[in-house]
């Protein structure tokens, strides 16, 4: 069973750029992951799949800003020109024979 | 385009039960795996439970194994989580999910309802 770790919370200046990391446990580093984010009193919202290779796809509607990239056993979700509508928790999640784990969630707030 | 609605939520007393339901449209409801995942207040998200599409297998958290199930009704496009011998710990906003290809991550999300157990 994998886990997923991730920092509670990171704070960044509105138009500016953070990266958020997701970490995968030993012997799940070639997991595919996805990105998911839920704002302040609303339902979570799927951002996008994100493979071991970096290449990533996408949801329906999610702006350009948002991209994902991949190192080892990391995953990122990287939002660029930070915008007020992007302060949320950011959640990871991933999957092995039909059992599912998030990360924690990391806090974004924008300053 | 997608949407899950779901409803059944509400208070509970420690030990009772409550079914949840999710009605769904915008994509082939058969075929798809769905899977239930909870958020207790103030908390992460956890998964609960997930079905297949055609064949109908099963899988819970062994948090809420032998105590709740899953299932879904194709002809009323509806999935279900019958909850029983519920827990304070149980308390949380229920997400109905649809999920991508053969139940891989969470692709849409409904907008939740809330259980709530106490006495």
């Amino acid at each position: 069973q994998p886990v997923l770790t991730q920092s509670s919370s990171v704070s960044a200046s509105l138009g500016s750029s953070v990266k958020l990391t997701c970490t995968l446990s030993s012997g799940h580093s070639y997991h595919m992951i996805a990105w998911h984010q839920q704002q302040p009193g609303k339902a979570p919202r799927y951002l996008m799949n994100l493979e071991s290779s970096g290449r990533y796809s996408k949801g329906s509607g999610v702006p350009d800003r948002f991209s994902g990239s991949s190192s080892g056993a990391d995953r990122y979700l990287t939002i660029s020109n930070l915008q007020s509508e992007d302060e949320a928790d950011y959640y990871c999640e991933t999957w092995d024979s039909h059992s599912y784990v998030f990360g924690r969630g990391t806090k974004v707030t924008v300053l | 385009e997608v949407k899950l609605l779901e409803s059944g939520g509400g208070l509970v007393q420690p030990g009772g039960s409550l079914r949840l339901s999710c009605v769904a449209s915008g994509f082939n409801f058969a075929n798809d795996f769905m899977s239930w995942v909870r958020q207790a207040p103030g908390k992460g998200l956890e998964w609960v439970s997930v079905i297949s599409g055609s064949v109908r297998d099963t899988y819970e958290a062994d948090s809420v194994k032998g105590r709740f199930t899953i299932s879904r009704d194709i002809s009323m496009n509806t999935l279900y989580l019958q909850m029983n011998s519920l827990r304070a710990e149980d308390t949380a906003v229920y997400y109905c999910t649809r999920r991508y290809s053969s139940g891989w991550y969470v692709e849409n999300w409904g907008q939740g309802t809330l259980v709530t157990v106490s006495s």
